[in-house]
């Protein structure tokens, strides 16, 4: 299974960014979790937010409502939407698999597949 | 901030063995499993131990992952240079229902 970030380099604030996913030999209505995690210049690694093909969601507080994760079935890929961005979001971002061990039971905490990651900048 | 807890850096001379700890709490670490990454230069971060100590196919078994009541470790012995990277230590939280992270610590090969 491979993962590809495509979406802007560049964001103003205030403005949304969208990022998309794009999955190639697997398939998003796999019993995966997909979802986002995000690295600061220079600094540690943060969890943006997940979800599953049945639409259920987790998503990190911290973001304050301002995150959306969603899967889009016919393109077999998923979507990272993060409004009113701010300086302070300027990061990489990488889209990620959550682990599964057989049958279908989730890792907690484990991503074992990563996008190369896409660098975002928000500046006017 | 993060929420998990671990030492900026770390390092060692070729073929000792290094440890790094990851502090948290009950609702993360306490009550869920640990993983680690290897973050290399200019790549994404690579899954290298999940459920405390199990360690993904590929991975070799210098490195090894422990759990101990709200702290975690990693050990990897036989250091080598390409074990030079950022280190993150993860555990679900079920306080905040997501994943946390540690700030990383950077292992240096002497």
């Amino acid at each position: 299974v491979h993962l590809q970030e495509s979406g802007p380099g560049l964001v103003k604030p205030s403005e949304t960014l969208s990022l998309t996913c794009t999955v190639s030999g697997g398939s998003v209505i796999n019993p995966n979790w997909w979802g986002w995690v995000r690295q600061f210049p220079g600094a540690g690694l943060e969890y943006i937010g997940e979800t599953f093909h049945d639409r259920s969601s987790n998503y990190n507080p911290s973001l304050h409502g301002r995150v959306t994760v969603s899967i889009d079935r016919p393109y077999n890929r998923f979507s990272l939407r993060l409004d009113s961005m701010t300086a302070a979001d300027t990061a990489m971002y990488f889209c990620v698999r959550g682990a599964t061990q057989a049958p279908a039971h989730r890792i907690l905490g484990a991503f074992d597949i990563w996008g190369q990651g896409v660098m975002v900048a928000v500046s006017s | 901030q993060s929420v998990l807890t671990q030492p900026p850096s770390a390092s060692g001379p070729p073929g000792q063995r290094v440890t790094i700890s990851c502090s948290g709490g009950r609702s993360n670490i306490g009550d869920n499993p640990v993983s680690w990454y290897q973050v290399l230069p200019g790549t994404a971060p690579k899954l290298v131990i999940y459920n405390n100590d199990q360690r993904p196919s590929g991975i070799p078994d210098r490195l090894s992952g422990s759990k101990s009541g709200t702290s975690a470790s990693l050990a990897i012995g036989g250091l080598q240079s390409e074990d030079e990277a950022d280190y993150h230590c993860a555990s679900w939280d079920g306080s905040l229902n997501g994943v946390v992270f540690g700030g990383g610590t950077k292992l240096t090969v002497l």
